[in-house]
């Protein structure tokens, strides 16, 4: 069982769209962070939150932190086929993070 | 400054025989970690080392040992292969900043026959 559900699963928009990613959990986690992942790379990490109502911009990205810090969700304003990838959210303690399954978004030119 | 690399990039196993995945990183990092990637689930820890000279068990450790070799280099190991060791393998290490950035290795594809 996962301990944080992301949906949807794939999502597949046109350039220029906006699109939702959401990543809930019925535990709670004293800070959150979403990575994006390239075909054949590693994750990188996009930002983490750690403030319940906690709301962080990053260019065309918005990441919004649940108020009871259970939840999260990733918004891309005027998508763009470099948005292209695999993300993840994740959550943890002092040493240890629980992925999400992820959430392959393809934005086609 | 090379941060996170790993050795080899592709593997192909039969199901009995053993091999050691190698990671090292040049950040001066004190946490390391080993995850497996599969489709559908997301990252799942098999093993960390929270510290040079302590190793700890992760989510999925059954089938796999790990060395803290120094502080640089954590290796995998798979004692004896099985096709459900066919995955995605990444090492990532933190150093316990501010926002806790786990930084990830370019991954081993090992395919177990």
């Amino acid at each position: 069982t996962q301990l944080l559900e992301q949906s949807p699963q794939f999502l597949s928009i046109q350039e220029g769209e906006n699109l939702t990613v959401y990543c809930n959990s019925s535990s709670v986690f004293s800070s959150l962070q979403w990575y994006r992942q390239e075909p054949g790379e590693g994750p990188v990490l996009l930002v983490t939150v750690v403030t319940g109502g906690e709301v962080k911009k990053l260019k065309r990205l918005t990441f919004q932190f649940g108020d009871a810090r259970k939840d999260s969700s990733l918004h891309i304003t005027a998508a763009q086929p470099g948005d292209t990838g695999l993300y993840l959210c994740a959550g943890g303690g002092d040493y240890k993070l629980s992925f999400g399954a992820g959430t392959t978004v393809t934005v086609r030119a | 400054n090379a941060g996170v690399t790993q050795t080899p990039k592709f593997q192909v196993l039969k199901t009995g025989q053993s091999m050691t995945l190698q990671c090292a990183q040049d950040m001066n990092h004190n946490s390391m970690y080993w995850y497996r990637q599969d489709p559908g689930m997301g990252l799942r820890l098999i093993y960390y080392s929270a510290s040079e000279g302590t190793t700890d068990k992760g989510e999925v450790p059954n089938g796999y040992n790990v060395s803290r070799l120094n502080k640089r280099e954590f290796s995998l190991r798979l004692e004896s292969a099985a096709p459900s060791q066919t995955s995605v393998y990444f090492c990532a290490a933190t150093g316990r900043t501010e926002d806790n950035e786990q930084f990830f290795g370019p991954g081993t594809r090992l395919t177990v026959l």
